[in-house]
């Protein structure tokens, strides 16, 4: 079956420093969404790439599709405390319901 | 607008009984995922219900199972439990069955199994 790894699995900063996560799936997919999933919490929807090759910025968050639709990325330009938590992305999967990848937890310190 | 409600919040449960989740959708949303989130790991797509049907599942045995009612609202049901059981059961809704514009989830419900 399809899987959605991540890399990588974790990543300590300091604040102000950047960070990046890495996803890579088996198999093309149609779209890839990004959640955030603070300590104790649960996830939530950032954002959703759709075209190969697009590009999406939310502030200091920037999300990339790869051209070849396998691969996402997720750049964070001086990250701050508030930054703390796992990145998923997610893509269609089994029974084309989403199926996330393996996560990359961010612990930012001052 | 009200976002995704589960209850309870927090559960134990001795091996080999019976649990039943709820979860009420978002107001607008018609669909519902569940999701097993073990410690450290991602979620598990379990099953979706659209229209008071199960449309797709994970790789669950048949001793998870789900409802969905008129008004959206969906339960998960595991009998049976098992220790591996132990997790964060996750509530997700959405317009339309294809999760395009993302999925809101809800809390969560913390499951133990002793």
């Amino acid at each position: 079956g399809q899987q959605v790894m991540q890399i990588p699995q974790y990543q300590h900063v300091q604040e102000g420093e950047d960070f990046t996560t890495y996803c890579n799936s088996s198999t093309t997919l149609s779209n890839i969404q990004w959640y955030k999933q603070r300590p104790g919490g649960h996830p939530v929807f950032l954002i959703q790439l759709v075209k190969s090759g697009e590009v999406k910025k939310q502030k200091r968050l920037t999300f990339q599709f790869g051209e070849a639709k396998k691969n996402s990325s997720l750049h964070i330009t001086a990250t701050q405390t508030t930054d703390v938590g796992t990145y998923f992305c997610a893509g269609p999967g089994t029974a084309s319901k989403l199926t996330f990848g393996t996560g990359t937890r961010l612990q930012v310190t001052l | 607008e009200t976002g995704v409600t589960q209850s309870p919040t927090h559960l134990i449960k001795t091996r080999g009984q019976q649990v039943t989740l709820r979860c009420s959708s978002q107001s607008g949303h018609n669909t519902v995922s569940w999701y097993q989130q073990a410690l450290g790991q991602g979620p598990q797509f379990i099953f979706q219900y659209y229209r008071e049907e199960e449309n797709g599942r994970g790789n669950f045995p048949p001793r998870f199972s789900g409802l969905q009612f008129p008004n959206y609202s969906s339960e998960l049901n595991v009998n049976a439990l098992e220790l591996d059981d132990s997790a964060l059961y996750l509530c997700a809704s959405s317009l339309g069955t294809d999760a395009l514009g993302g999925y809101t989830f809800g809390s969560g419900t913390r499951l133990t199994v002793v």
